[in-house]
């Protein structure tokens, strides 16, 4: 498996308060990701990252902020956690634009309450 | 604009026959489009892949069929079992998209019946 770690795996957390999610990986691969997944959404996209501190949106950016100060660490923030944003949130890793396979890691589910 | 759809939510088969998951995608210029498959409580994993240069891939057990003209891709597992129970994604990435993002489809459930 690749080496990719999210955390916390589960977090509970009230209204309006920020959140931040990490994600760890140890392959040196440019390409990172955050995707949501819902019932009946599948996996929206909602940053990713070409490199370090170079970020773009997703299809759901709105209410999520990233950082990516270093290849390994690419993290997820939301400023005030809404319930809406209540959901599994996986990070992705991939090597490059030509081989896109992505690496997931195992989830992070967060409930906003 | 972009999107990657699927014709079907979900699929029951016996174990021994063989499954086809489809997947329908909208972005013409679409370059690279992947298979994914993803168990109860874990995260997608990569089955395989296939360029907009190629109509067919093969690997364990798997094939991808890739129709441009009609934009429509395809998962063939053969001789399904009961450990193929997952739902499947297929995703694409754009050939003009600089950077490198990764859009799935809906997902297919597949169910195998022993």
């Amino acid at each position: 498996d690749a080496g990719i770690t999210q955390s916390p795996r589960h977090k509970v957390t009230e209204t309006g308060t920020p959140v931040t999610l990490r994600c760890h990986q140890t392959e040196n691969h440019r390409y990172m990701y955050w995707y949501r997944q819902d019932p009946g959404h599948g996996l929206r996209l909602i940053h990713y990252s070409y490199g370090v501190k170079d970020t773009d949106k997703g299809e759901v950016s709105d209410g999520y902020s990233v950082s990516r100060s270093k290849t390994e660490d690419f993290l997820l923030t939301l400023e005030s956690a809404t319930s809406s944003q209540t959901s599994v949130y996986f990070c992705a890793i991939s090597e490059s634009l030509g081989q896109g396979r992505a690496f997931f890691g195992q989830g992070t589910r967060l409930t906003v309450v | 604009g972009e999107s990657v759809g699927l014709h079907l939510p979900t699929l029951s088969v016996q174990e021994g026959d063989n499954s086809i998951i489809n997947c329908a995608y909208s972005n013409s210029a679409s370059d690279y489009f992947i298979w994914y498959k993803q168990e109860s409580g874990k995260g997608p994993q990569f089955i395989i892949d296939i360029r907009s240069n190629m109509d067919k891939r093969q690997g364990q057990r798997v094939t991808v069929l890739l129709n441009k003209t009609v934009k429509h891709l395809s998962l063939q597992i053969a001789a399904t079992q009961p450990g193929d129970s997952a739902v499947y994604f297929c995703a694409e990435i754009g050939r003009y998209n600089q950077g490198g993002k990764l859009i799935f489809g809906q997902g297919t459930e597949l169910s195998v019946k022993p």
